[in-house]
């Protein structure tokens, strides 16, 4: 099981372009989180999918930040127009539900410039 | 509340025993969690006790739970460097449709010789 694969790893970009992030979850892991983590505000959430149906998007910060996932193993984070203040670490984790906890990937480091 | 409380910052001597610290608000938690993050990489699940248990020990790690106080620790035994490493506490319950994790700010374990 090679775990939680993001890409890309690191990524940096000028203010205004567009932004994608990938994951692909564990293979039978019906529930995917996406979280941005930051010195000053540590570790959020910003939207879990469930099945592939994304269940709570309360923590995604604008409506400049969308996500998707298409399919079991996939899904995107995208961030269009991006903004300094979006440079962060982002993690992308996926679980069965309950006991087990989350299995996280290893994230991809943005900068936006 | 959603609050998960640990301090930020905890220095250790090298062989002694670390012991850090969480409280917790939500009194119909399931599962609470110790995550830990090492430079670089993915937050990666070190242990989870059953919110009706008082004590879970694993090798050189030992989780009390103190419910009625809603206060979680864990103990390292033997502090190594190779135990250098962010340490988050973590707490689950069930909202609408699924278990959701609620994360701590992280505690930065340091170790000096």
């Amino acid at each position: 099981d090679a775990g939680v694969i993001q890409s890309p790893r690191h990524e940096v970009t000028e203010m205004g372009q567009e932004v994608t992030l990938r994951c692909k979850p564990i293979s039978g892991h019906d529930y995917l989180f996406w979280y941005r983590q930051t010195m000053m505000r540590g570790l959020e959430l910003l939207i879990y999918f469930n099945n592939n149906v994304p269940i709570d998007d309360s923590g995604m910060p604008e409506d400049r930040f969308s996500a998707k996932m298409p399919n079991a193993s996939f899904s995107t984070l995208k961030i269009q127009p991006s903004e300094p203040r979006d440079s962060a670490v982002y993690f992308c984790a996926s679980s069965f539900p309950g006991r087990y906890g989350y299995t996280f990937g290893s994230g991809t480091r943005l900068t936006v410039v | 509340g959603e609050d998960v409380e640990q301090s930020l910052f905890l220095s250790v001597r090298e062989g002694d025993s670390s012991v850090i610290n969480c409280t917790y608000t939500d009194s119909s938690s399931t599962y609470l969690y110790w995550y830990k993050q090492e430079p670089g990489a993915g937050l990666q699940l070190l242990t989870y006790i059953f919110s009706n248990m008082d004590m879970k020990q694993d090798q050189r790690l030992t989780v009390l739970l103190n419910k009625k106080d809603k206060h979680l620790s864990l103990r390292i035994a033997d502090t190594q460097t190779g135990d250098s490493a962010i340490y988050f506490c973590a707490e689950s319950r069930r909202d609408s449709s699924a278990s959701k994790i609620i994360f701590g700010s992280g505690t930065r374990l340091s170790i000096r010789p």
